[in-house]
């Protein structure tokens, strides 16, 4: 199976909002409402930011949110702050075996 | 706290074996699936095994299939991946990660702790 389609990079300014994208197929995105997004800084251990599409785990910041429109998936972040400059993946459940996106290093300007 | 640690990484020559542990504290082991993820350096992730609470279902993805073992010891609170036949593009950081929901593999929804990660290198 193939990767989980995401945009290499994405930038945007302090206290602007971005979206990073998420393409699948009917066979996990779109099948599913098991989207998954992870946030990695360099040299440190991904963190879960997003789970069951829109969910998020307590501790993480409501400037992250997520959600579903047909097979892809979008992260949102809200009033960009310096320390949202990462790689962010997302993942899917599929029948077979969970997928990740190739990642999107995110700058913030 | 959660905390993973994971161990047994280390530089190996193609065709050998390395065997990975994980020790897991802060949480209730027996109560989750675990699962292996891997990243090359520079690259994105993929996951590369899981086994259910009691060991009863194991997944690998395809690549791997034939070559990996996953394992785990409820009563040690580890869990374990046995790498065989290890080839170059098997070079990469291996983390330990907990299952945020299920008790199984075969339900996958979100990996809510991660350890640090210990580095495979496959390399003559």
């Amino acid at each position: 199976q193939s990767a989980l389609t995401q945009p290499a990079s994405v930038s945007g300014s302090p206290g602007q909002s971005i979206t990073i994208s998420c393409t699948g197929t009917s066979s996990d995105i779109g099948g599913y409402n098991f989207v998954s997004w992870y946030q990695q800084h360099p040299g440190k251990a991904p963190q879960l930011m997003i789970y069951d599409v829109s969910n998020r785990p307590s501790g993480v910041s409501n400037r992250f949110s997520g959600s579903k429109s047909g097979n892809t998936a979008s992260l949102t972040i809200s009033g960009l702050q310096a320390e949202d400059e990462a790689d962010y993946y997302c993942s899917s459940y599929t029948s077979s075996s969970p997928l990740f996106g190739g990642g999107t290093k995110l700058t913030v300007l | 706290e959660v905390q993973l640690v994971e161990s047994g990484g280390g530089l190996v020559q193609p065709g050998r074996s390395l065997r990975l542990s994980c020790a897991a504290s802060g949480f209730t082991f027996d109560d989750y699936a675990m699962h292996w993820v891997r990243q090359a350096p520079g690259k994105g992730l993929e996951w590369v095994s899981g086994i259910s609470w009691n060991s009863g279902v194991k997944a690998y993805v395809d690549s791997v299939k034939g070559r990996f073992t996953i394992s785990r010891d409820n009563a040690k609170k580890s869990l374990y991946l046995q790498m065989n036949s290890l080839r170059a593009e098997d070079t990469a950081f291996y983390y330990c990660v907990k299952d945020g929901y299920c008790t199984s593999p075969s339900c996958y929804r979100q990996l809510d702790y991660w350890g640090q990660g210990t580095l495979v290198t496959v390399s003559s």
